[in-house]
Protein backbone atom coordinates (compact mmCIF):
# COMPACT_ATOMS: atom_id res chain seq x y z
CA UNK A 1 0.00 0.00 0.00
CA UNK A 2 2.00 2.98 -1.57
CA UNK A 3 2.49 5.75 1.17
CA UNK A 4 1.57 9.71 0.42
CA UNK A 5 3.57 10.52 -2.70
CA UNK A 6 4.98 14.18 -3.60
CA UNK A 7 6.92 15.36 -6.41
CA UNK A 8 9.06 16.47 -7.41
CA UNK A 9 10.75 16.18 -4.47
CA UNK A 10 13.28 18.73 -4.45
CA UNK A 11 12.96 22.05 -7.50
CA UNK A 12 14.88 24.70 -7.55
CA UNK A 13 12.82 28.05 -9.29
CA UNK A 14 14.62 31.55 -10.34
CA UNK A 15 12.48 34.68 -8.68
CA UNK A 16 9.31 35.39 -10.50
CA UNK A 17 9.04 31.56 -12.44
CA UNK A 18 6.56 29.59 -11.40
CA UNK A 19 6.51 26.32 -8.76
CA UNK A 20 3.83 23.39 -9.15
CA UNK A 21 4.01 20.87 -6.69
CA UNK A 22 2.01 17.71 -6.29
CA UNK A 23 0.63 15.38 -4.04
CA UNK A 24 -0.98 11.95 -4.57
CA UNK A 25 -2.54 10.60 -1.45
CA UNK A 26 -2.43 7.36 0.15
CA UNK A 27 -5.37 4.99 -1.19
CA UNK A 28 -8.71 5.60 0.20
CA UNK A 29 -7.94 8.81 1.36
CA UNK A 30 -9.80 11.71 0.40
CA UNK A 31 -8.32 14.80 2.11
CA UNK A 32 -5.40 16.34 1.57
CA UNK A 33 -3.71 18.77 3.83
CA UNK A 34 -0.80 21.21 2.59
CA UNK A 35 1.62 22.39 5.42
CA UNK A 36 5.11 24.69 4.84
CA UNK A 37 7.79 24.40 7.22
CA UNK A 38 10.09 27.26 6.72
CA UNK A 39 13.87 26.85 7.64
CA UNK A 40 13.60 26.36 11.14
CA UNK A 41 10.63 26.93 11.57
CA UNK A 42 7.84 24.64 12.97
CA UNK A 43 5.39 23.02 10.60
CA UNK A 44 2.35 25.86 9.41
CA UNK A 45 -1.16 24.70 7.82
CA UNK A 46 -1.71 26.07 4.28
CA UNK A 47 -5.03 24.21 3.26
CA UNK A 48 -7.04 21.52 3.07
CA UNK A 49 -8.86 20.28 0.56
CA UNK A 50 -11.27 17.06 -0.59
CA UNK A 51 -11.98 16.13 -4.21
CA UNK A 52 -12.91 19.04 -6.02
CA UNK A 53 -13.63 21.23 -2.92
CA UNK A 54 -11.54 23.73 -0.77
CA UNK A 55 -12.49 22.96 2.96
CA UNK A 56 -9.86 25.85 4.61
CA UNK A 57 -7.67 27.85 3.18
CA UNK A 58 -7.17 29.97 6.26
CA UNK A 59 -3.12 29.48 6.07
CA UNK A 60 -2.52 30.18 2.61
CA UNK A 61 -0.70 33.53 1.41
CA UNK A 62 -3.51 35.75 -0.12
CA UNK A 63 -1.46 36.14 -2.83
CA UNK A 64 0.18 33.65 -5.61
CA UNK A 65 -0.58 31.12 -3.61
CA UNK A 66 -3.51 28.48 -4.94
CA UNK A 67 -4.28 24.82 -4.28
CA UNK A 68 -6.90 22.40 -6.33
CA UNK A 69 -7.38 18.79 -5.87
CA UNK A 70 -9.20 17.74 -9.19
CA UNK A 71 -11.65 14.94 -9.40
CA UNK A 72 -8.85 12.62 -11.46
CA UNK A 73 -5.03 13.03 -10.59
CA UNK A 74 -3.25 14.42 -7.54
CA UNK A 75 -3.54 17.46 -5.44
CA UNK A 76 -1.28 20.51 -6.54
CA UNK A 77 -0.12 23.51 -4.73
CA UNK A 78 0.40 26.39 -7.16
CA UNK A 79 2.77 29.04 -6.36
CA UNK A 80 3.44 31.97 -8.41
CA UNK A 81 5.84 34.31 -9.19
CA UNK A 82 8.24 32.52 -6.64
CA UNK A 83 10.30 35.08 -4.11
CA UNK A 84 13.20 33.61 -2.13
CA UNK A 85 11.07 33.91 0.74
CA UNK A 86 8.92 30.72 -0.48
CA UNK A 87 12.31 28.80 -0.12
CA UNK A 88 10.83 26.19 2.41
CA UNK A 89 9.63 22.66 2.72
CA UNK A 90 5.99 21.56 1.37
CA UNK A 91 4.53 18.64 2.85
CA UNK A 92 1.26 17.24 1.79
CA UNK A 93 -0.56 14.71 4.14
CA UNK A 94 -3.54 12.80 3.64
CA UNK A 95 -6.43 11.36 5.84
CA UNK A 96 -9.73 8.97 4.86
CA UNK A 97 -12.82 10.02 4.90
CA UNK A 98 -14.93 11.16 8.03
CA UNK A 99 -16.81 9.14 9.52
CA UNK A 100 -19.71 10.51 11.81
CA UNK A 101 -18.99 11.18 15.01
CA UNK A 102 -14.96 11.03 14.80
CA UNK A 103 -14.44 14.47 15.75
CA UNK A 104 -11.46 15.11 13.81
CA UNK A 105 -9.91 12.07 15.05
CA UNK A 106 -8.82 10.78 11.69
CA UNK A 107 -4.71 10.83 11.54
CA UNK A 108 -2.58 12.70 8.71
CA UNK A 109 -0.07 10.93 7.52
CA UNK A 110 2.87 13.03 5.63
CA UNK A 111 3.97 12.79 2.22
CA UNK A 112 8.50 12.91 2.05
CA UNK A 113 8.22 16.58 0.73
CA UNK A 114 9.09 19.20 -1.96
CA UNK A 115 11.87 21.19 -0.84
CA UNK A 116 11.55 24.20 -3.21
CA UNK A 117 14.82 26.60 -2.95
CA UNK A 118 14.27 29.84 -5.35
CA UNK A 119 17.10 31.55 -6.71
CA UNK B 1 0.35 32.58 23.79
CA UNK B 2 0.98 30.15 21.29
CA UNK B 3 -1.38 27.74 20.47
CA UNK B 4 0.66 25.01 20.98
CA UNK B 5 3.44 24.90 22.65
CA UNK B 6 6.90 22.93 23.19
CA UNK B 7 10.08 23.54 24.87
CA UNK B 8 12.48 23.44 21.89
CA UNK B 9 15.29 21.93 23.72
CA UNK B 10 17.54 20.07 22.63
CA UNK B 11 17.02 17.58 25.58
CA UNK B 12 19.42 15.06 25.74
CA UNK B 13 19.64 11.88 27.88
CA UNK B 14 21.85 8.59 27.61
CA UNK B 15 20.56 5.52 26.12
CA UNK B 16 18.98 3.65 27.85
CA UNK B 17 16.96 6.56 29.73
CA UNK B 18 13.47 7.58 29.99
CA UNK B 19 13.05 10.79 27.28
CA UNK B 20 10.45 12.74 28.38
CA UNK B 21 8.67 15.25 25.88
CA UNK B 22 6.45 18.15 26.46
CA UNK B 23 3.33 20.05 25.20
CA UNK B 24 0.77 22.60 26.52
CA UNK B 25 -2.58 23.53 23.84
CA UNK B 26 -4.37 27.03 24.83
CA UNK B 27 -7.28 25.77 22.85
CA UNK B 28 -9.78 24.23 25.80
CA UNK B 29 -11.93 22.37 22.95
CA UNK B 30 -9.07 20.30 21.30
CA UNK B 31 -10.28 17.29 20.45
CA UNK B 32 -7.18 15.06 19.19
CA UNK B 33 -3.60 15.40 19.90
CA UNK B 34 -0.58 13.53 17.90
CA UNK B 35 2.95 12.98 18.52
CA UNK B 36 5.42 12.97 14.93
CA UNK B 37 9.24 12.23 14.94
CA UNK B 38 10.68 14.32 12.40
CA UNK B 39 14.60 13.18 11.89
CA UNK B 40 16.28 15.91 10.10
CA UNK B 41 15.87 16.30 6.54
CA UNK B 42 12.87 14.25 6.47
CA UNK B 43 9.00 14.30 6.68
CA UNK B 44 7.17 13.80 10.08
CA UNK B 45 6.10 10.33 10.67
CA UNK B 46 3.13 9.33 13.11
CA UNK B 47 4.37 7.73 16.36
CA UNK B 48 1.46 8.57 18.67
CA UNK B 49 -2.45 9.39 18.57
CA UNK B 50 -4.42 9.86 21.93
CA UNK B 51 -7.95 11.17 21.90
CA UNK B 52 -9.14 10.71 25.95
CA UNK B 53 -7.31 11.88 28.80
CA UNK B 54 -5.01 9.61 30.65
CA UNK B 55 -2.23 7.24 29.27
CA UNK B 56 -1.80 5.57 25.99
CA UNK B 57 1.31 2.43 25.39
CA UNK B 58 2.40 1.87 22.52
CA UNK B 59 5.85 -0.14 22.65
CA UNK B 60 8.08 2.46 24.47
CA UNK B 61 6.20 5.16 24.11
CA UNK B 62 3.10 6.27 25.97
CA UNK B 63 1.49 8.90 25.48
CA UNK B 64 -0.12 11.00 28.32
CA UNK B 65 -3.11 13.73 28.29
CA UNK B 66 -4.57 15.80 30.61
CA UNK B 67 -7.06 17.87 28.98
CA UNK B 68 -7.77 19.59 32.88
CA UNK B 69 -4.27 21.12 32.52
CA UNK B 70 -4.19 21.36 28.41
CA UNK B 71 -1.12 19.11 28.54
CA UNK B 72 -0.06 16.53 26.73
CA UNK B 73 3.16 14.52 26.74
CA UNK B 74 5.43 12.00 25.37
CA UNK B 75 7.45 8.86 27.43
CA UNK B 76 10.55 7.08 25.48
CA UNK B 77 11.05 4.32 27.35
CA UNK B 78 14.92 3.05 27.48
CA UNK B 79 15.84 5.53 25.00
CA UNK B 80 18.04 4.44 21.81
CA UNK B 81 20.64 6.65 19.69
CA UNK B 82 17.99 6.14 16.65
CA UNK B 83 15.59 8.21 18.80
CA UNK B 84 17.53 11.11 18.00
CA UNK B 85 15.12 13.87 16.29
CA UNK B 86 12.70 16.15 16.73
CA UNK B 87 9.47 15.26 18.44
CA UNK B 88 6.51 17.72 17.30
CA UNK B 89 3.84 17.57 19.02
CA UNK B 90 0.31 18.25 16.84
CA UNK B 91 -2.96 19.47 18.09
CA UNK B 92 -6.80 19.22 16.02
CA UNK B 93 -8.51 22.00 17.92
CA UNK B 94 -12.11 22.62 18.43
CA UNK B 95 -13.80 23.95 15.13
CA UNK B 96 -11.01 24.10 13.26
CA UNK B 97 -11.65 21.51 11.33
CA UNK B 98 -9.18 19.10 10.34
CA UNK B 99 -6.26 21.36 9.95
CA UNK B 100 -3.69 20.70 12.55
CA UNK B 101 -1.16 22.99 14.92
CA UNK B 102 1.97 21.87 15.53
CA UNK B 103 4.51 23.03 18.36
CA UNK B 104 7.97 24.24 17.54
CA UNK B 105 9.23 20.59 18.43
CA UNK B 106 11.45 19.28 20.94
CA UNK B 107 14.95 18.17 19.67
CA UNK B 108 15.80 15.05 21.59
CA UNK B 109 19.73 13.65 21.51
CA UNK B 110 20.38 10.50 23.08
CA UNK B 111 23.78 10.19 23.99
CA UNK B 112 25.33 6.28 23.70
Amino acid sequence: NAGVMQNPRHLVRRRGQEARLRCSPMKGHSHVYWYRQLPEEGLKFMVYLQKENIIDESGMPKERFSAEFPKEGPSILRIQQVVRGDSAAYFCASSPPRTSGSLGQETQYFGPGTRLLVL
Amino acid sequence: QKEVEQNSGPLSVPEGAIASLNCTYSDRGSQSFFWYRQYSGKSPELIMSIYSNGDKEDGRFTAQLNKASQYVSLLIRDSQPSDSATYLCAVNMANQGGKLIFGQGTELSVKP
